[in-house]
């Protein structure tokens, strides 16, 4: 079973261009989580969806977009990088919204 | 604010017993995880706990308590794979994880 993939596993983007990162899950998970992960710092929640065809802001939404076409996909949008935005970025998902959480692989994006 | 605090490095040795804590400030508690962060990997689900008392699960067990906002992960027969980060992660009363900076353990022979 694949669980929870991610593309790319890396990437550098020069700043001002906009970047799709990728989430799918097969398990047939309810809720869906967007994380980054920088040195030092809790794993901070950027964006989730309890169901598909919903979405809701996390702690740091702010020069980030998501959609929830369907179950499966959850796919994280830059539409203008900035280089703050450098960071490990993890896709998570759940059966429900207060059930545990399971992690992609993660997306390790530098911006210049 | 909401605020999750543990140790940033610990340092114990192979077939030893370690004790990782974590003490949180949350608005509602609704239940506390503990993960496990190899380097360059994702976390990985250890335990949780949403009663006050200790939860066992093979070399780890994992405490609550509730009233003084405090838990810890226990690791017993440390092996040099148990070398990871530890993060510990309560879920709000907006069912939402609020995450510790993570708890480095380094396993030394």
């Amino acid at each position: 079973t694949a669980g929870i993939t991610q593309a790319p596993t890396s990437q550098i983007l020069a700043a001002g261009r906009s970047m799709t990162l990728r989430c799918t899950q097969d398990m047939r998970h309810n809720a869906m989580y967007w994380y980054r992960q920088d040195l030092g710092l809790g794993l901070r929640l950027i964006h989730y969806s309890n169901t598909a065809g919903t979405t809701g802001k996390g702690e740091v939404p702010d020069g980030y977009s998501v959609s929830r076409a369907n179950t499966d996909d959850f796919p994280l949008t830059l539409a203008s990088a900035v280089p703050s935005q450098t960071s490990v970025y993890f896709c998570a998902s759940s059966t429900d919204g207060p059930d545990t959480q399971y992690f992609g692989p993660g997306t390790r994006l530098t911006v210049l | 604010g909401q605020n999750i605090d543990q140790p940033t490095e610990m340092t114990a040795t192979e077939g030893a017993i370690v004790q990782i804590n974590c003490t949180y400030q949350t608005s509602g508690f609704n239940g506390l995880f503990w993960y496990q962060q190899h380097a360059g990997e994702a976390p990985t689900f250890l335990s949780y706990n949403v009663l006050d008392g200790l939860e066992e699960k093979g070399r780890f067990s994992s405490f609550l308590s509730r009233s003084k906002g405090y838990s810890y992960l226990l690791l017993k027969e440390l092996q040099m794979k148990d070398s990871a980060s530890y993060l510990c992660a309560v879920m709000d009363s907006n069912y939402q994880l609020i995450w510790g900076a993570g708890t480095k353990l380094i396993i030394k022979p």
